[in-house]
Order: structure tokens, then sequence, then C-alpha cells
């Protein structure tokens, strides 16, 4: 069956810093990937889309990759604030008709 | 544009009673989608609308849940009986269809306790 990984402990990081989370999945090969974000006691917020045709999508201070040999997708914030602390989502569509499975998140806090 | 509506926003109810829950999805959005989200764990896909029709809904437990779409616009989900397991929050989402890469659009989801 398909499984999407996120790590689920949380990162921890400075303000100023860049952080870097992971979603590695298997036994699938999605033609795209999505990474939301979900703050406490609200639904997933979509950030950005890549294509598996598509190494890297940059969007202000966002940027993912996509390794379709590794089956691994790497989401960055770079310049991170204390706004961005927050859990982070990578979601996979599994069947090519938008059906998305999601990851269990990873938790960012940003410290001042 | 205004975003996914849902309702109730709480719930709590004892397990063995039912429950339902409403979602008016984006105007112009063919497809809508239920999530069940258990406390630490990522949203889990139950069923998947396109129109009034349903393309997925091999997650959704059919002993106990149903979902309808009449109309192809708003939906509700319901349990009947609830369980505690089913204690978790329930997200509504849309999209353009699904000929379309698109985003999904969530609602700020039920919470449901079931004691």
């Amino acid at each position: 069956s398909q499984k999407i990984e996120q790590n689920s402990e949380a990162l921890n990081i400075q303000e100023g810093k860049t952080a870097t989370l992971t979603c590695n999945y298997t036994n699938y090969s999605p033609a795209y990937l999505q990474w939301y974000r979900q703050d406490p006691g609200r639904g997933p917020v979509f950030l950005l889309l890549i294509r598996e045709n598509e190494k890297e999508k940059r969007k202000e201070r966002l940027k993912v990759t996509f390794d379709t040999t590794l089956k691994q997708s790497l989401f960055h914030i770079t310049a991170s604030q204390p706004a961005d602390s927050a859990t982070y989502l990578c979601a996979l569509d599994m069947s090519g008709f938008n059906k998305f499975y999601f990851g269990s998140g990873t938790k960012l806090n940003v410290k001042p | 544009e205004a975003g996914v509506a849902q309702s109730p926003r709480y719930k709590i109810i004892e397990k063995r009673q039912s429950v339902a829950f409403w979602c008016n999805p984006i105007s112009g959005h063919a497809t809508l989608y239920w999530y069940q989200q258990i406390l630490g764990q990522g949203p889990k896909l139950l069923i998947q609308f396109q129109n009034n029709g349903v393309v997925d809904d091999s997650q959704l437990p059919k002993d106990r849940f149903s979902a309808e779409r009449l109309k192809g616009v708003d939906s509700t989900l319901k349990i009947q009986p609830a369980k505690l397991e089913d204690s978790a929050v329930y997200l509504c989402a849309s999209s353009l269809g699904v000929d379309y890469n698109s985003p999904l659009h969530f609602g700020n989801g039920t919470r449901l306790t079931v004691t």
C-alpha cells in the first residue's frame, strides 16, 4: 500500500534560518505533489504544487524540490519568521484524478 | 471569493448517537472531498465527489458513515451510530475538478467529540 512519511518530530529553528522539511513516499509514482500549511483549529491551506517533470518550484521564500528517483520532496522556507510556525503537510495525488493522500505533517517552530 | 463553509463548528455526542455535518464548497468547484483528521495525524480521505457522483469512497466505513451531494453543490456527511474512535475533525474541501491539477480549498472543519 502507499505510504507517505513526514518527520513526526517537531522542527525547531531560529528566526532567519532556513527550514527544510521532508516528505518521502513509497509504492507509487505520483504525477504531482502539493504542500499545505495548517494552523491549529484551521483547515490546511495550499502553498505550492510541483509536477513530476519539475525538479524545483519557488514562491517568494518557499522552495519545493521533487526527486522521483529518491521518491522524496523537500520543502524549504528561507529567512524563516515566527509567523511561519505551523504544521506543514505534503499531499500526493495517487490516482491522477485529483485524489490526494496526506502525510502526517511536520510541526515547525520558529523561535525569535 | 467565499471559502468552503462547514457547520457546525463543534459537536459533542454520546456513542451510538447519530450526527450530521454540512459543507458548502466554493462556487464552481466540481470536486468535493470529506477528510477525517484525528489529532496528531494528517487528513484521511473518506470520500470524493465529482459533481453529484462518487469518484472514490474506498476508505469510507460504509456500515456507519454515509455522504451525499445532492444537486452537485452542498454535501452532508452522516455518522450513525457513532463510536468513540470517530472523535476527530471532519474537513470538507473542494477543487475545480478531477481533470485539473488544482489545489484543495479546505473549510475549517467540524470537531466531533464522542463520549
